[in-house]
């Protein structure tokens, strides 16, 4: 079993719905980090989380560290958003990613 | 600059090679890390450096990796003896205490 899970690990919608992407882990952690991958492209960090919430734009992430799992929002889905969606942990634990296609 | 830089951004090496991949972080960035990333897989972390000294590397595959920061800036990733199974996209990433990392571009090896 991963330490760092992921669902869905492939994830197709319109452009509009709202989006979930939901990251468990089973390790004790600092800080757990959303990270975004384009096609082709580097990494870029979305959010740092250590409790609670965060949002940045159409962008949600939460934490629930007592059940140990984060969840990613995006909210008017749009094609741009496509893109491979990882959750990473402390200490440099990632995930297998969720792939994010939307369509227009 | 900017962000966090590496070179070459793509690096063709015959079997048995040295290599050598260098990472630029953000100025005043303390951590440092390298990853590597193969095709369709998620990063895999190799070392982390906080200021000059490695303060983990049980990442790195075995003794041909060796990574270096001497100065606490510039790092530098070692690949003696390369093998094919080496080829793969290394990622340097910087951060400063407490805050997200920030992400280079990557280097693209391939081993012939």
């Amino acid at each position: 079993k991963n330490e760092v899970e992921q669902s869905p690990q492939n994830l197709t919608a319109q452009e509009g719905e709202f989006i979930t992407i939901n990251c468990s882990y089973s390790v004790g952690i600092s800080a757990l980090h959303w990270l975004q991958q384009h096609p082709g492209g580097g990494i870029v960090s979305l959010f740092m989380l250590s409790s609670g919430k965060k949002k940045h734009g159409r962008l949600i992430a939460t934490i629930n560290i007592q059940e140990k799992h984060s969840s990613l929002h995006i909210t008017a889905s749009h094609p741009r958003d496509s893109a491979v969606y990882i959750c990473a942990v402390d200490k440099l634990i990632f995930g297998t990613g969720t792939r994010l296609q939307v369509f227009p | 600059g900017a962000g966090v830089s590496q070179t070459p951004s793509n690096k063709v090496t015959e079997k048995g090679k040295y290599v050598e991949l260098r990472c630029d972080p953000i100025s005043g960035h303390t951590a440092l890390y390298w990853y590597r990333q193969s095709l369709g897989q998620g990063p895999e972390f190799l070392i982390y450096f906080q200021g000059t000294g490695a303060a983990d590397d049980s990442g790195l595959p075995n003794d041909r990796f060796f990574a270096v920061r001497p100065e606490g800036s510039v790092s530098t990733l070692k690949i003696q003896r390369t093998e094919r199974g080496d080829s793969a996209v290394y990622l340097c990433a910087s951060s400063s205490s407490g805050t997200s990392r920030y992400f280079g571009p990557g280097t693209r090896l391939t081993v012939l």
